[in-house]
């Protein structure tokens, strides 16, 4: 069965900071990955995600993510924060046919002026 | 194109007493996901169905859970009886099949948030 692990809970960056969130995910074959954020009372939309190909994605809102087998790691990068992106982030690994999706426990990201 | 929709948005309910919750999915879409969310966690999936067929329930709490997706369009979640341990957001999503199911983006609803006193 397919595992994400989420090791920040919590990350507070200054606005216009670079981000790194940290994605590891444990699957016997190639997984198809995926980052969600959350908005507080909000259902979970889509940033980017992995399905093949190359292993550099460009997602919504200036994010990107990188697809690194060796150390089964797919973490979430931004350049430059803005306070709006202040929200709860999900890293997912989907496996199977019907594709079932795990999700991490998330990292929560507070952005300070 | 409209999204999942999901009804009711809020509830609040008894321990021991039922709940229902129902989804309408993103016309078309025929796989439809029921998740579990409770507070400072990630979602935990509780049922896929595939058209109006189960492909998943493996951590569906089956004494007190039920879901069924009739004609393979809206799905209902139902709790009976509910316990303190199941306030939580309920989150119905669907995708797409063309193509094939690997791959394909989820889409979620806003949710379903139960509080059970």
């Amino acid at each position: 069965a397919q595992s994400v692990t989420q090791p920040d809970i919590h990350i507070t960056v200054s606005e216009g900071a670079s981000l790194e969130l940290r994605c590891n995910y444990s699957y016997g074959a190639t997984p198809y990955l995926f980052w969600y954020v959350q908005s507080p009372g909000q259902g979970l939309q889509l940033l980017l995600k992995y399905f093949s190909g190359d292993t550099l994605v460009q997602g919504i809102k200036g994010f990107e993510a990188e697809f690194k087998r060796s150390q089964s790691s797919f973490n979430l990068r931004k350049p430059s924060v803005h306070w709006s992106d202040a929200a709860e982030y999900f890293c997912a690994v989907g496996a199977g046919g019907y594709q079932k999706v795990t999700f991490g426990t998330g990292t929560k990201l507070q952005v300070i002026p | 194109e409209a999204g999942v929709a999901q009804s009711p948005r809020y509830k609040i309910i008894e321990k021991r007493q039922s709940v229902a919750f129902w989804c309408n999915p993103i016309s078309g879409h025929a796989t439809l996901y029921w998740y579990q969310q409770i507070l400072g966690q990630g979602p935990k999936l509780l049922i896929q169905f595939q058209n109006n067929g189960v492909v998943d329930d493996s951590q569906l709490p089956k004494d007190r859970f039920s879901a069924e997706r009739l004609k393979g369009v809206d799905s209902t979640l139902k709790i009976q009886p509910a316990k303190l341990e199941d306030s939580a957001v309920y989150l119905c999503a669907s995708s797409s099949t063309l193509g094939g199911s690997a791959g394909n983006t989820i889409y979620f609803g806003e949710g379903s948030w139960l509080t059970v006193v």
